[in-house]
């Protein structure tokens, strides 16, 4: 069974201050894993996607970098308007005809820019 | 920027009644998803569709659920029965490729059974 752990649960920064969230997985083929924003009442935005492991992508003050375990978003001097929830999810390399697999997310990372 | 749309934002239901939750994909994409979010946890999938047929469904998708493309645009989830634990946000993506490519996310329909 795929398995996807996030940590911390939230995290609380001071404006400015660069942290990173961890996102463990477990995955039988791992053909993506995704990164998402969630803001609350609203759907997953997409940040990210990771295929192999050595792999980083980057976009503003957001950095994801995956390993063969684990995946981190790296985020530097954040701003307020950071804030969200940040969810983490995985493609497994499960055989299925139509091509459309579904994603097993973890329970996200709430994080609190204070200004 | 294209986005998925899902109405209605909210949706207030007696247990036991039949409920249709709708979402327009965006319109090149031909894979689309339906995925909920029982308050404070995880987004679970339920469904995933291509070629006018399912093409994967989890545990959570039994016979009281089912879906459909009616037309060009529309893609719906019907729970025929609804039960109190099916109270929940849902979740509708879609995205062009299938396999490997981001699923794109509508704002999702809050579902409240009374």
């Amino acid at each position: 069974e795929d398995q996807v752990t996030q940590s911390p649960e939230a995290l609380r920064l001071q404006e400015g201050e660069s942290s990173s969230l961890n996102c463990s997985y477990t995955v039988s083929g791992l053909r993506g894993l995704f990164w998402y924003r969630q803001d609350p009442g609203k759907g997953p935005e997409f940040l990210f996607t990771l295929y192999s492991a050595g792999e980083e992508k980057e976009k503003e003050r957001l950095k994801a970098t995956l390993t063969k375990k684990e995946s981190f978003l790296h985020i530097t001097a954040p701003k307020p308007e950071d804030s969200a929830t940040y969810l983490c999810a995985v493609q497994a390399g499960r055989y299925s005809g139509g091509g459309a697999d579904g994603l097993t997310f973890g329970k996200g990372t709430h994080l609190i820019i204070q200004p | 920027e294209p986005e998925v749309t899902q109405t209605p934002s909210h949706q207030v239901t007696q247990m036991g009644q039949e409920v249709i939750l709708r979402c327009v994909p965006i319109s090149n994409h031909l894979y689309f998803y339906w995925y909920r979010q029982i308050l404070g946890q995880k987004v679970e999938f339920l469904v995933s569709f291509y070629n006018n047929e399912i093409s994967e469904k989890s545990e959570i998708f039994d016979d009281q659920f089912s879906v459909e493309r009616p037309d060009g645009s529309n893609f719906t989830l019907k729970i025929r029965s609804t039960k109190l634990e099916d109270s929940a946000m849902y979740f509708c993506a879609s995205n062009e490729q299938g396999r490997n490519q981001p699923q794109h996310f509508g704002d999702g329909t809050r579902l409240s059974i009374l």
